[in-house]
């Protein structure tokens, strides 16, 4: 079946623009993770939704950072008046349920560059 | 101190050669996962352990909950192995995960 899908693949930016990247997770999963991984780190998590519900924001970095999955399934991370700090992969991941046993499945990642 | 921790930070191997990748963490886990991210950015996931071994082709992976420490093994590496491997572990008591900076390796043939 098919995967996790990001949208788009990559992605430029003027600072100061608006962006919006897209996640549709596995279909049926209840779990979907949003991940900022900066060149040569390895992926920080931004926020967790079960469903529609928005259940940790802990890492998203600023108020410039929002998310949302309104229907539970498909999320989007907006980040408004880009800087060029946030130049990185976003990388979306969904797991089937809840609890840190369920493995969770990932996308390609969106690459953000912000000029 | 980081919370995951892995070395080596960079590997090269020739082919056929046995590689072993580290991962230390600090907090207690109720599941450690093997992740492969290869360039371009997408991540697969290899192997979730909770204790003993798992193993996977030429993929093994072990783990020592009371040592907080675990390895990632490759025998007869190929150059199609080359990527970078990551260590995570969830956060306590919530779902996210902790991630490993990575180990980037290179086979060659």
């Amino acid at each position: 079946g098919a995967g996790v899908s990001q949208s788009p693949r990559y992605k430029v930016a003027k600072r100061g623009q608006d962006v919006a990247l897209r996640c549709d997770p596995i279909s049926g999963h209840v779990s979907l993770f949003w991940y900022q991984q900066a060149l040569g780190q390895g992926p920080e998590f931004l926020t967790y939704f079960q469903n529609e519900a928005q259940l940790d924001k802990s890492g998203l970095p600023s108020d410039r950072f929002f998310a949302e999955r309104p229907e539970g399934s498909v999320s989007t991370l907006k980040i408004q008046r880009t800087q060029q700090e946030d130049s990185a992969v976003y990388l979306c991941a969904s797991s089937l349920g809840t609890g840190s046993h369920q493995p969770q499945h990932f996308g390609d990642g969106t690459r953000l560059s912000i000029l | 101190k980081n919370e995951v921790e892995q070395s080596p930070q960079n590997l090269t191997a020739q082919e056929g050669e046995f590689i072993t990748i580290n991962c230390s963490y600090s907090v207690g886990i109720s599941a450690l996962h093997w992740l492969q991210q290869h360039p371009g950015g997408g991540i697969v996931s290899l192997f979730m352990l909770s204790s003993g071994k798992k193993k996977h082709g030429r993929l093994i992976a072990t783990i020592n909950i009371q040592e907080k420490h675990s390895s990632l093994h490759i025998t007869a590496s190929h150059p199609r192995d080359s990527a970078v491997y990551i260590c995570a572990v969830p956060s306590y008591n919530t779902d996210k995960l902790i991630f490993g900076t990575g180990t980037r390796l290179q086979v060659f043939p």
